[in-house]
């Protein structure tokens, strides 16, 4: 199984940086993915890491290191509407995903 | 555009009578899952599809069952919906062509009354 830890909220100011981590334990580790996900709505694919390293799409970043058991994503320019509850699932072998409960992420102007 | 999508996206249901929630996709994605989440809580997978084979989690209760009759459809069927049945339903597609990324619906939001 999996356990997947991320802190349950976080705030910032418009245009600033966030970083949200996640750490995990697994028994057989393929793959890592964030997801946004907004009030009362389903969850959006943001991101995929599989080897170590930084991944970058435009405003939003996410890094793993496997050996430690580590992963971040980094919101930049932060804007209103990524208000929202940002979900790191870990996928195993099996090709399952394992969501942590989220980081809730609120904007201020 | 292709897409997951779940009817209807809210549902009442009365405590103990049956409800069946519907998800289809234009994907053409072999493999489908149904999750439940619980406000502020990490969607849960209940089962999946690969392809025609159902594979259930250990811990999905016996009450929720699944059908999927041909690769766009498929059912989430709560027999006897508890109070405790409420929450978000999820229904997500993947597909080994696409490295197994799941692509999820706008999900049933049930209440049990």
């Amino acid at each position: 199984g999996q356990n997947i830890d991320q802190p349950t909220e976080m705030t910032a100011t418009e245009g600033a940086i966030v970083q949200i981590n996640c750490t995990y334990q697994t028994s057989g580790f393929n793959g890592l993915f964030w997801y946004q996900q907004h009030a009362g709505e389903a969850p959006t694919f943001l991101s995929y890491n599989v080897l170590d390293g930084l991944e970058e799409k435009g405003r939003f970043s996410s890094f793993l290191s496997r050996s430690k058991g580590y992963s971040y994503l980094l919101l930049k320019e932060l804007q209103m509407k990524d208000s929202a509850s940002y979900l790191c699932a870990v996928r195993d072998r099996n090709y399952k995903l394992s969501f942590g409960a989220g980081t809730t992420v609120t904007v201020r102007a | 555009d292709a897409m997951v999508i779940q009817n209807p996206r809210y549902q009442v249901t009365q405590f103990g009578k049956p409800v069946t929630l519907s998800c289809s996709q234009t994907l053409n994605h072999n493999v489908m899952y149904w999750y439940q989440q619980k406000s502020s809580q990490a969607p849960k997978l209940l089962f999946h599809y690969y392809d025609k084979d159902f594979n259930n989690e250990a811990d999905t209760p016996d009450n929720f069952q699944s059908r999927r009759p041909n690769t766009s459809f498929c059912f989430l069927d709560i027999r006897s919906p508890g109070l405790g049945d409420a929450a978000m339903y999820l229904c997500a597609t993947s597909t080994s062509d696409k490295n197994y990324e799941q692509y999820f619906g706008p999900g049933t939001r049930l209440t049990v009354t």
